[in-house]
């Protein structure tokens, strides 16, 4: 069926450090990719997105990279911070399905 | 602009029991998505709605029902309550109808707990 996976449900970074958050995605129609931070007791948050007409898109400390070949997307982090900490999804959107299909999402933990 | 605020916070029912949660999505926003997110299933699609009408309803039993009003604020409803329904109950609100090139703005969410 349907599905968006991530490679590696934790990641343990050094504060400073860049992180690299990894999502597979099985379907080929879909046309639009996101990227949500969820914190402890709060929605997912917004992040980045990148259309499938794209290969990479760059925003304040992030860039989203998408292979349509391989199916993989990838959020890196650049100096990542303590507040950086918390729980990554990918989402995509299927053409025309109307609603987005998320990944289960990757934990990063950000050491002082 | 304020965010896309859902009540209540959290939630907590017996089993048998109906529950209905409401969102405001951010002003201007006519779409309104609900998500079912779970530790073991994770984010789950339940339905969109714009302009008062249900455009996509994911993979639930017809317990999961919603609506939306002219002033595009939007309210789930679930009947007859089970355990495996506690979760927490994400709206999100976006600037045009689906997911094709806009992204959802999600709120907070609201904790529900059966019991």
């Amino acid at each position: 069926g349907e599905s968006v996976g991530l490679h590696l449900p934790t990641l343990s970074v050094q504060e400073g450090d860049n992180s690299i958050i990894n999502c597979a995605y099985s379907n080929s129609a879909s046309d639009y990719f996101i990227w949500y931070k969820q914190e402890s007791g709060k929605g997912p948050q917004f992040i980045i997105d990148i259309r499938s007409n794209m290969d990479k898109r760059q925003g304040q400390r992030v860039t989203v990279l998408l292979n349509k070949t391989v199916k993989h997307l990838s959020l890196q982090i650049a100096a990542t911070q303590p507040g950086d900490s918390a729980v990554y999804f990918c989402a995509e959107n299927i053409r025309q399905g109307g609603k987005l299909i998320f990944g289960q999402g990757t934990e990063l933990s950000v050491k002082p | 602009k304020a965010g896309v605020t859902q009540t209540p916070r959290y939630l907590i029912k017996t089993r048998g029991q109906q529950v209905t949660l409401s969102c405001s999505p951010i002003s201007g926003h006519r779409s309104v998505s609900w998500y079912q997110q779970t530790p073991g299933q994770g984010l789950q699609f339940l339905f969109e709605y714009f302009s008062e009408t249900q455009r996509n309803k994911g993979n639930f039993p017809g317990r999961f029902s919603g609506r939306q009003f002219s002033n595009s604020r939007s309210e789930m409803n679930v009947s007859t309550l089970e355990l495996g329904d506690s979760a927490l109950y994400l709206c999100a609100s976006s600037g045009k109808t689906g997911t094709h090139d806009s992204p959802l703005h999600f709120g907070n969410g609201t904790r529900l707990t059966v019991t």
